[in-house]
């Protein structure tokens, strides 16, 4: 089975400051990967994702994530940090389900805090 | 174009009762999946169904849980005799197709058994 690790449970950065939020895969296969963003009470909203291509992806709102395949990694990054941008945040990897189709499969998430 | 759509978007049931919650998909999407988040949790998959058929539910639980997504309507997922432990988040995602395609969630349904 495929999985994805979030190695930080919270990170904390200053507004204007770079941010990364890291995450790291175990696949069999080409990894498909994916982050979403999650805010209080909310459902998850798609940030971007890497299927295949080029290894830095452009998504919403800013954020890029840079898919590492020797180190295994696919961290989401934005060059300067928002106070808005406080939120949960989730890796997933696309798993191929055994009756057909996928699913995905999502890391603890990682609790940004973006301060003044 | 409507996100995907979940109601009711909070529900509180006592021990023992059931708890039916719903999604429509995003128009155009046929494939629906229902995932589990419990308290301070990340999000586990519950079950993946196109229209009028049950593709995988490794998932769900074998006893007290259901999903169907009808010809016409929107997708059910049912909790039978709830118990405390079923308090949790329940998010409904579809996609237009199989493969590695962007799944869209809906805002969750927040279920609280008491």
């Amino acid at each position: 089975a495929q999985s994805v690790a979030q190695p930080e449970d919270q990170v904390n950065v200053a507004e204007g400051n770079p941010l990364t939020v890291k995450c790291t895969y175990s696949v069999s296969g080409n990894p498909y990967l994916f982050w979403y963003v999650q805010y209080p009470n909310r459902g998850l909203q798609f940030l971007l994702k890497y299927i295949t291509g080029d290894n830095l992806v452009k998504g919403s709102y800013g954020f890029e994530a840079e898919f590492n395949k020797s180190q295994t990694s696919f961290h989401l990054k934005k060059p300067s940090a928002l106070v808005s941008d406080s939120a949960l945040y989730f890796c997933a990897v696309r798993d191929i389900l055994t009756g057909g189709g996928n699913k995905l499969t999502f890391g603890t998430g990682t609790q940004l805090k973006v301060e003044l | 174009n409507a996100g995907v759509m979940q109601n009711p978007r909070h529900l509180v049931r006592r021990r023992g009762q059931e708890a039916r919650l719903r999604c429509s998909p995003m128009k155009g999407h046929s494939h629906v999946y229902w995932y589990r988040q419990l308290p301070e949790e990340g999000l586990k998959f519950m079950v993946y169904l196109q229209k009028e058929n049950i593709i995988d539910e490794s998932g769900m639980p074998k006893e007290r849980f259901s999903a169907e997504f009808p010809k016409e309507g929107p997708s059910i997922l049912r909790i039978q005799q709830v118990v405390r432990g079923d308090s949790a988040a329940y998010f409904c995602a579809s996609s237009p197709r199989s493969g590695p395609e962007t799944q869209y969630f809906g805002p969750g349904t927040r279920l609280l058994v008491l």
